[in-house]
Protein backbone atom coordinates (compact mmCIF):
# COMPACT_ATOMS: atom_id res chain seq x y z
CA UNK A 1 0.00 0.00 0.00
CA UNK A 2 1.82 2.72 -1.60
CA UNK A 3 1.28 6.31 -0.88
CA UNK A 4 -0.78 8.62 -3.54
CA UNK A 5 1.77 10.60 -5.08
CA UNK A 6 1.46 14.40 -5.37
CA UNK A 7 3.66 17.28 -6.42
CA UNK A 8 5.59 18.65 -2.90
CA UNK A 9 4.77 22.00 -3.85
CA UNK A 10 2.24 24.44 -6.08
CA UNK A 11 2.02 28.27 -6.03
CA UNK A 12 0.31 31.19 -6.93
CA UNK A 13 -0.66 34.47 -6.61
CA UNK A 14 -3.72 36.11 -5.10
CA UNK A 15 -6.39 35.37 -7.67
CA UNK A 16 -5.40 33.09 -9.92
CA UNK A 17 -6.11 29.10 -9.85
CA UNK A 18 -3.95 26.36 -9.51
CA UNK A 19 -4.34 22.50 -9.63
CA UNK A 20 -2.76 19.98 -7.21
CA UNK A 21 -2.74 16.32 -9.06
CA UNK A 22 -2.90 13.12 -6.63
CA UNK A 23 -1.92 9.95 -8.73
CA UNK A 24 -2.59 6.45 -7.61
CA UNK A 25 -3.16 2.81 -9.11
CA UNK A 26 -5.72 0.16 -9.92
CA UNK A 27 -6.18 -0.99 -6.53
CA UNK A 28 -7.08 2.75 -5.30
CA UNK A 29 -7.91 5.78 -7.11
CA UNK A 30 -8.22 3.52 -10.44
CA UNK A 31 -11.19 1.74 -8.41
CA UNK A 32 -13.48 3.87 -6.20
CA UNK A 33 -14.86 7.06 -6.53
CA UNK A 34 -14.11 7.65 -2.79
CA UNK A 35 -11.34 10.09 -3.09
CA UNK A 36 -11.48 12.82 -0.65
CA UNK A 37 -8.95 15.85 -0.42
CA UNK A 38 -8.04 17.66 2.78
CA UNK A 39 -6.80 21.12 3.56
CA UNK A 40 -4.07 21.31 6.81
CA UNK A 41 -3.23 24.70 8.47
CA UNK A 42 0.15 24.45 10.87
CA UNK A 43 -0.43 23.14 13.91
CA UNK A 44 -4.12 22.58 13.06
CA UNK A 45 -6.24 18.84 12.18
CA UNK A 46 -6.77 18.60 8.40
CA UNK A 47 -10.35 19.66 7.16
CA UNK A 48 -12.23 17.96 4.06
CA UNK A 49 -12.25 19.53 1.26
CA UNK A 50 -13.66 17.71 -1.09
CA UNK A 51 -15.22 14.31 -1.21
CA UNK A 52 -16.29 11.26 -3.55
CA UNK A 53 -14.26 13.32 -5.90
CA UNK A 54 -16.20 16.49 -6.77
CA UNK A 55 -18.15 17.12 -4.02
CA UNK A 56 -18.28 19.55 -1.24
CA UNK A 57 -18.96 19.14 2.51
CA UNK A 58 -20.97 22.13 3.11
CA UNK A 59 -19.15 25.44 4.32
CA UNK A 60 -16.75 24.97 1.80
CA UNK A 61 -15.94 27.69 -0.63
CA UNK A 62 -16.95 26.89 -4.55
CA UNK A 63 -13.68 28.01 -5.31
CA UNK A 64 -12.49 24.56 -4.69
CA UNK A 65 -13.36 22.11 -7.13
CA UNK A 66 -12.58 18.24 -7.77
CA UNK A 67 -12.41 15.80 -10.73
CA UNK A 68 -10.95 12.47 -11.43
CA UNK A 69 -9.95 10.65 -14.44
CA UNK A 70 -8.51 7.09 -14.50
CA UNK A 71 -5.69 6.90 -12.41
CA UNK A 72 -5.48 10.80 -11.23
CA UNK A 73 -7.46 12.92 -9.23
CA UNK A 74 -7.30 16.65 -9.10
CA UNK A 75 -7.90 19.38 -6.78
CA UNK A 76 -8.32 22.90 -8.20
CA UNK A 77 -8.30 26.19 -6.19
CA UNK A 78 -9.28 28.88 -8.00
CA UNK A 79 -9.28 32.72 -7.12
CA UNK A 80 -6.66 31.97 -4.85
CA UNK A 81 -6.25 33.83 -1.17
CA UNK A 82 -3.78 34.28 1.15
CA UNK A 83 -5.77 32.17 2.97
CA UNK A 84 -5.38 29.00 1.08
CA UNK A 85 -1.79 28.88 1.91
CA UNK A 86 -1.33 25.07 3.71
CA UNK A 87 -0.63 21.76 3.27
CA UNK A 88 -3.09 19.52 0.92
CA UNK A 89 -3.37 15.80 1.25
CA UNK A 90 -5.57 13.15 -1.19
CA UNK A 91 -6.89 10.34 -0.02
CA UNK A 92 -8.43 7.27 -1.81
CA UNK A 93 -10.25 4.13 -0.42
CA UNK A 94 -8.34 1.06 -1.52
CA UNK A 95 -10.43 -1.84 -0.79
CA UNK A 96 -11.92 -3.44 3.12
CA UNK A 97 -8.19 -5.21 3.00
CA UNK A 98 -6.47 -2.07 2.82
CA UNK A 99 -8.40 0.90 3.76
CA UNK A 100 -7.42 4.20 2.78
CA UNK A 101 -4.67 5.50 1.67
CA UNK A 102 -3.23 9.11 1.98
CA UNK A 103 -0.85 11.53 -0.83
CA UNK A 104 2.21 12.36 0.01
CA UNK A 105 1.18 15.81 0.72
CA UNK A 106 1.53 19.34 -1.41
CA UNK A 107 2.52 22.75 0.43
CA UNK A 108 0.67 25.53 -0.93
CA UNK A 109 1.94 28.93 -1.56
CA UNK A 110 0.22 32.08 -2.15
CA UNK A 111 2.78 34.38 -3.42
CA UNK B 1 -22.78 19.18 15.52
CA UNK B 2 -20.54 16.00 16.40
CA UNK B 3 -17.03 16.65 17.99
CA UNK B 4 -14.33 13.97 18.80
CA UNK B 5 -11.33 14.40 21.99
CA UNK B 6 -8.67 12.42 22.02
CA UNK B 7 -7.05 11.56 25.08
CA UNK B 8 -4.10 9.41 26.68
CA UNK B 9 -0.52 9.32 27.93
CA UNK B 10 1.87 11.70 25.84
CA UNK B 11 4.52 9.47 26.61
CA UNK B 12 5.42 5.93 25.48
CA UNK B 13 8.65 3.91 26.34
CA UNK B 14 9.85 1.92 23.56
CA UNK B 15 8.20 -1.89 23.05
CA UNK B 16 5.36 -0.52 25.17
CA UNK B 17 2.00 -0.18 24.19
CA UNK B 18 0.21 3.35 23.09
CA UNK B 19 -3.60 3.70 23.86
CA UNK B 20 -5.62 6.82 23.04
CA UNK B 21 -9.36 7.43 23.31
CA UNK B 22 -11.75 9.08 21.38
CA UNK B 23 -14.75 10.89 23.21
CA UNK B 24 -17.57 11.49 20.33
CA UNK B 25 -20.32 14.19 21.95
CA UNK B 26 -23.08 15.96 19.77
CA UNK B 27 -23.77 12.47 18.10
CA UNK B 28 -24.06 8.96 18.81
CA UNK B 29 -21.07 6.30 18.11
CA UNK B 30 -24.17 3.84 17.44
CA UNK B 31 -24.84 6.05 13.52
CA UNK B 32 -24.10 4.49 10.18
CA UNK B 33 -20.77 5.85 10.37
CA UNK B 34 -17.32 4.40 10.54
CA UNK B 35 -15.11 5.97 13.11
CA UNK B 36 -11.21 6.35 12.60
CA UNK B 37 -7.54 6.49 13.67
CA UNK B 38 -5.39 8.84 11.52
CA UNK B 39 -1.20 9.74 12.61
CA UNK B 40 0.82 12.15 11.59
CA UNK B 41 4.72 12.19 12.06
CA UNK B 42 6.29 15.71 13.09
CA UNK B 43 6.75 17.46 9.93
CA UNK B 44 5.49 14.58 8.17
CA UNK B 45 1.99 13.51 5.84
CA UNK B 46 -0.87 11.91 7.03
CA UNK B 47 -1.07 7.53 7.49
CA UNK B 48 -4.34 6.11 8.12
CA UNK B 49 -4.28 3.98 10.87
CA UNK B 50 -7.55 1.73 11.04
CA UNK B 51 -11.25 2.79 11.57
CA UNK B 52 -14.34 0.08 13.50
CA UNK B 53 -17.87 0.33 13.45
CA UNK B 54 -20.69 0.56 16.26
CA UNK B 55 -20.86 -3.58 15.44
CA UNK B 56 -17.22 -3.92 16.55
CA UNK B 57 -16.05 -4.24 12.81
CA UNK B 58 -12.56 -3.18 12.34
CA UNK B 59 -10.21 -2.56 9.08
CA UNK B 60 -6.75 -1.77 9.68
CA UNK B 61 -3.49 -0.67 7.57
CA UNK B 62 -1.67 -4.12 6.36
CA UNK B 63 1.75 -1.77 7.65
CA UNK B 64 0.27 -1.98 10.88
CA UNK B 65 -2.36 -4.91 11.35
CA UNK B 66 -0.29 -7.02 13.73
CA UNK B 67 0.26 -4.26 16.12
CA UNK B 68 -3.20 -2.65 15.78
CA UNK B 69 -6.03 -2.88 18.27
CA UNK B 70 -9.18 -0.92 17.74
CA UNK B 71 -12.37 -1.32 20.05
CA UNK B 72 -15.64 0.66 20.88
CA UNK B 73 -17.53 1.39 23.86
CA UNK B 74 -21.03 2.37 23.08
CA UNK B 75 -22.00 2.69 26.70
CA UNK B 76 -19.62 5.68 26.69
CA UNK B 77 -19.63 6.91 23.07
CA UNK B 78 -16.16 6.06 22.20
CA UNK B 79 -13.53 3.97 20.83
CA UNK B 80 -10.08 3.46 21.51
CA UNK B 81 -6.85 2.60 19.95
CA UNK B 82 -4.13 0.20 21.21
CA UNK B 83 -0.99 -0.09 18.94
CA UNK B 84 1.78 -2.62 20.59
CA UNK B 85 5.28 -3.00 20.27
CA UNK B 86 6.43 1.01 19.70
CA UNK B 87 9.51 2.39 18.64
CA UNK B 88 10.42 5.94 17.71
CA UNK B 89 9.27 5.57 14.61
CA UNK B 90 5.76 5.62 16.42
CA UNK B 91 6.12 9.41 17.02
CA UNK B 92 3.25 11.24 15.92
CA UNK B 93 0.01 13.46 16.21
CA UNK B 94 -2.61 11.01 16.65
CA UNK B 95 -6.21 12.28 15.11
CA UNK B 96 -9.68 10.23 15.55
CA UNK B 97 -12.26 10.70 13.26
CA UNK B 98 -15.68 10.23 11.64
CA UNK B 99 -15.46 8.48 8.43
CA UNK B 100 -18.86 9.26 6.65
CA UNK B 101 -18.00 10.03 2.17
CA UNK B 102 -15.16 11.31 3.55
CA UNK B 103 -12.92 11.25 6.99
CA UNK B 104 -15.26 14.42 8.65
CA UNK B 105 -14.89 15.84 11.61
CA UNK B 106 -11.64 15.34 13.33
CA UNK B 107 -10.15 15.69 16.27
CA UNK B 108 -7.56 18.24 17.28
CA UNK B 109 -4.90 15.72 17.80
CA UNK B 110 -2.68 14.54 20.95
CA UNK B 111 1.37 13.86 20.21
CA UNK B 112 1.84 10.84 21.08
CA UNK B 113 6.09 10.79 21.89
CA UNK B 114 7.61 6.92 21.99
CA UNK B 115 11.03 7.51 24.20
CA UNK B 116 12.56 6.07 27.16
Amino acid sequence: QSALTQPASVSGSPGQSITISCTGTSSDVGSYDLVSWYQQHPGKAPKLMIYEGSKRPSGVSNRFSGSKSGYTTSLTISGLQAEDEADYYCSSYAGDSAGYVFGTGTKVTVL
Amino acid sequence: QVQLQESGPGLVKPSGTLSLTCAVSGGSISSSNWWSWVRQPPGKGLEWIGEIYHSGSTKSNPSLKSRVTISVDKSKNQFSLKLSSVTAADTAVYYCARDTTGIDPWGQGTLVTVSS
